[in-house]
């Protein structure tokens, strides 16, 4: 069976310190990935996706950064947080070749950014 | 472009009262149809889902939803609600050819005693 994880599940950093968030899935292979954000009252949002090594789409402009060095393996970074970088951050992965993008979520990371 | 909506950011119930969580999707081709779940600080867990064929669909816990294609929505319902069904519940919509969900607000569910 296919299970997701992600760390740190809850961080505090400062602002203008770097992030990295890490995601990464085993018992499939060449998922599509998802990094998505959830801050107090403005829903689920996308920020990047994969649908493979070294492919990222971007779909919100900001201080935040993605990558795929492998296969099950996706980052999310940052050189810099701000305070609005706050929130509660999810990855999620839906199987090749489903039409219908079922995707399926890890636990959270909750980042507090003071 | 496709969206959906999901009316009532916040709907209250009664234990064994019946639960309906609205959604409405905008689309011109055929949805694929999602509802999630989401308990304080976890990740989503998907409740059902309609891709083709029966337009009634059952799910966990007891949940169940109908595409009504004419009406284009969506609606979860829940003969008796339970404590444990207190939570955030999201309405998404996907098309063949694209690779991402569009997820509505969320619906916060609050269960009284």
């Amino acid at each position: 069976s296919q299970t997701i994880h992600q760390w740190p599940a809850t961080l505090v950093q400062p602002v203008g310190s770097p992030l990295s968030l890490e995601c990464t899935v085993e018992g499939t292979s060449n998922p599509n990935l998802y990094w998505y954000r959830q801050a107090a009252g403005r829903g689920l949002q996308l920020l990047f996706y994969s649908v493979g090594i070294g492919q990222i789409s971007s779909e919100v402009p900001q201080n935040l950064s993605a990558s795929r060095p492998q296969d099950r393996q996706f980052i999310l970074s940052s050189k810099k947080l701000l305070l609005s970088d706050s929130g509660f951050y999810l990855c999620a992965w839906s199987g090749p070749g489903r039409p219908n993008n079922e995707q399926f979520f890890g636990p959270g990371t909750r980042l507090t950014v003071l | 472009a496709q969206s959906v909506t999901q009316l009532g950011s916040h709907v209250s119930v009664s234990e064994g009262a019946l639960v309906l969580l609205r959604c409405n999707y905008s689309s011109s081709v055929p949805p694929y149809l999602f509802w999630y779940v989401q308990y304080p600080n976890q990740g989503l867990q998907l409740l059902l889902k309609y891709t083709t064929g029966a337009t009634l669909v059952k799910g966990i816990n007891g949940f169940e939803a109908e595409f009504k294609k004419s009406e284009t929505s969506f609606h979860l319902t829940k003969p008796s609600a339970h404590m444990s069904d207190a939570a955030e519940y999201f309405c998404a919509v996907s098309y063949s050819g694209y690779s991402t969900l569009t997820f509505g607000k969320g619906t916060m569910l609050l269960v009284s005693p």
